[in-house]
This record gives C-alpha cells, structure tokens and sequence, in this order.
C-alpha cells in the first residue's frame, strides 16, 4: 500500500497570510490525525478526523482548522499566520478502530516570514 | 494535565551496552503507551506498543503503573539503534486518534 502524503512538502508564507496543508491517508484508513512539531514544544497534537467529523481536539487557537472529505482525505487550514507558526506539520493515519497504529506522513514544512 | 515526560535529551552509549530510554507519563486513566521511533531521513514509525507486550528489534517495553513509567529497553545496543525516540501516551476508551508525545530522547550508539 502506498503511504501517507502530504503536499506540499515545503511552504514559504508571510505573516498574516493564510495556508492549506492536504495530507491523503492510506487507502481503507478512516482516521486522519494531524500533529505539529517545533523544536521547543516537540510534537503537539491538533486535531483528529474520523469519517468527516472532528473527533478530538488539542489545544490550538481557532486559526487552526482542519476538515476531511469522504474519501478521507484531509485538510488543515491556519489562517493570519504568525512567525510561531513555523513548524514541521505531521499528518497521520489509521484504521480508526481500538489499538491501532498511526502511519506518519514525511511532513509539511511551514516557514512563516 | 496529560504528560509525557523523557528525562533525557540525549543518550549515548557504545554498541554492544544496554540501553534504557526513560518514560513518564501522567494520567489518572489506564492510558496506552507507545515507542516511536524516527531513524535520520526517515518517518516516524511505530516501534513498539505496551498492549502487545512484544519485543520489537530487540527492544522491550514494561508499563508500571505504580510508578507510571515505559521506559524502553535493549540489552545489546546496536549502531543501527541510533535514532530519536518518542515515547506517547493515548487515551483509553475514548478517541484514539491523539497521541501526547515527549519530546523525545536521541540515542546515538558509537562504534
């Protein structure tokens, strides 16, 4: 089976602007979960998508938003970006049932300027 | 809170020494603990999981929940090991989907 990607995979953007980040799952995963990584915080988790709907949140501002289609492919959205922004956004994937493995995507590279 | 915590930055040992990677968490749940692992260039992947209670490349893992520890461990480091490590914690019985991660421990193993 093909992997998780994301695209794109590096991303140059100005402060205040927006961006969309698209993360396709493995086929059959139902469970999309998105991650975000700083060297000073480490991976933080921002939300998880389970047949198009939010399951879970972490604790991000609402400029962060994210959304998954019927084919579960999914979406995040951060919108008047700030330089803290600036990070390795991670997308993950499972099967959604209990005692699953997530499957990692290589990442968005996000550098706000 | 939820938290996972590895006390340590960096470990470096030679090849062929044990290796312990240290993991605490805090939750007051029954939580499901997990290794994963990030070799240079690569994804992160799962390594082991404590609800399989298996032996991944050598590596082991056992949950104590009185001293709510994961510590991961390997008799016989390789140089193949070094990698980053990142223990996480899952919730039990509710929504799978979040994983709380440290901030992971970078083992390198000399020669």
């Amino acid at each position: 089976k093909a992997g998780v990607t994301q695209t794109p995979r590096y991303l140059i953007k100005t402060r205040g602007q927006q961006v969309t980040l698209s993360c396709s799952p493995i086929s059959g995963h139902r469970s999309v979960s998105w991650y975000q990584q700083t060297p000073g915080q480490g991976l933080q988790f921002l939300f998880e998508y389970f047949s198009e709907t939010q399951r879970n949140k972490g604790n991000f501002p609402g400029r962060f938003s994210g959304r998954q289609f019927s084919n579960s492919r999914s979406e995040m959205n951060v919108s008047t970006l700030e330089l803290g922004d600036s990070a390795l956004y991670l997308c993950a994937s499972s099967q959604g049932s209990n005692y699953y493995e997530q499957y990692f995507g290589p990442g968005t590279r996000l550098t706000v300027t | 809170a939820q938290r996972v915590t590895q006390p340590e930055k960096l470990l470096s040992v030679f090849k062929g020494a044990p290796v312990e990677l240290k993991c605490n968490y805090s939750y007051s749940g029954s939580p499901e603990l997990f290794w994963y692992v990030q070799y240079s260039r690569q994804r992160l992947q799962l390594l082991l999981r404590h609800i399989s209670r298996e032996s991944i490349k050598g590596f082991t893992a056992d949950l104590n929940k009185g001293e709510t520890s994961f510590h991961l461990k390997k008799p016989f480091a390789q140089e193949e090991d070094s990698a980053m490590y990142y223990c996480a914690l899952s919730f039990y019985g509710g929504s799978q989907g979040n994983l709380i991660f440290g901030k992971g421990t970078k083992l390198s193993v000399k020669p």
